[in-house]
């Protein structure tokens, strides 16, 4: 079965500082992984998505993660915080056997200090 | 106007009422979703659907049940509502045919009260 981990469900960096969110995902097929950003009271919107196509993977808003298969990692990076960054994250796969359900990890709460 | 949208926004029952929420989406998309989100738990799939005809479950189904009306329209059903499904409910879709790599689209979400 596919499961994410996402490290961190609370994550504090000053404006300005890099953004680190970690996610990790177990597969036993070629994943698909996104990451979702959701704002308060809003739904889910999608910041980048790997599919096999490149391993550095850009987004939205300066956001981009790293696909590295041999730690089974998709951690998310921003090199430098804003205020509008402040949110929860999430990271997600996808099976590609054809069930195609999203499976989520618990989320990463970002808040930007000033 | 949104692409998913989801009826009603807020809404708070009582314990053992019968309670729809509704979602419609005019992506066009084949496969619908629904999802339950808690605290500390992220989203966690309830059903979700392929086309009209096929329905299935997910891995938190008990207490629910769904309708594929129409393409467009997936509604999810809490037939006798209890405290613990106080959450936001968010449903989502996604296009068919162009592999496990299409993203899923998001509705405002739902937040349910049950008291």
């Amino acid at each position: 079965a596919q499961s994410v981990t996402q490290l961190g469900s609370h994550v504090s960096v000053s404006e300005g500082a890099l953004v680190l969110l970690r996610c990790n995902y177990s597969s036993s097929v070629p994943p698909y992984l996104f990451w979702y950003v959701q704002y308060p009271n809003q739904g889910l919107q999608l910041l980048l998505k790997y599919t096999s196509a490149a391993t550095l993977v850009k987004g939205i808003n300066g956001f981009e993660a790293e696909f590295k298969k041999s730690e089974t990692s998709f951690h998310l990076t921003k090199p430098s915080a804003h205020m509008s960054d402040a949110a929860e994250y999430f990271c997600a796969v996808s099976d590609g056997s054809g069930t195609y359900k999203y499976i989520f990890g618990t989320g990463t709460r970002l808040k930007v200090l000033a | 106007d949104a692409d998913v949208t989801q009826t009603p926004r807020n809404r708070i029952t009582k314990t053992g009422k019968r309670i729809m929420l509704e979602c419609s989406q005019t992506k066009g998309h084949d496969r619908m979703y629904w999802y339950r989100q808690d605290p500390g738990l992220g989203l966690r799939l309830i059903y979700y659907s392929f086309d009209v005809k096929d329905i299935n479950k997910g891995e938190i189904s008990d207490g629910y049940s769904v309708s594929r009306q129409a393409q467009a329209k997936f509604s999810l059903s809490l037939e006798s509502a209890i405290p613990n499904q106080t959450a936001l409910y968010f449903c989502a879709t996604s296009d068919t045919g162009q592999g496990g790599d299409t993203e899923a689209f998001f509705g405002q979400g739902t937040r349910l009260t049950v008291v």
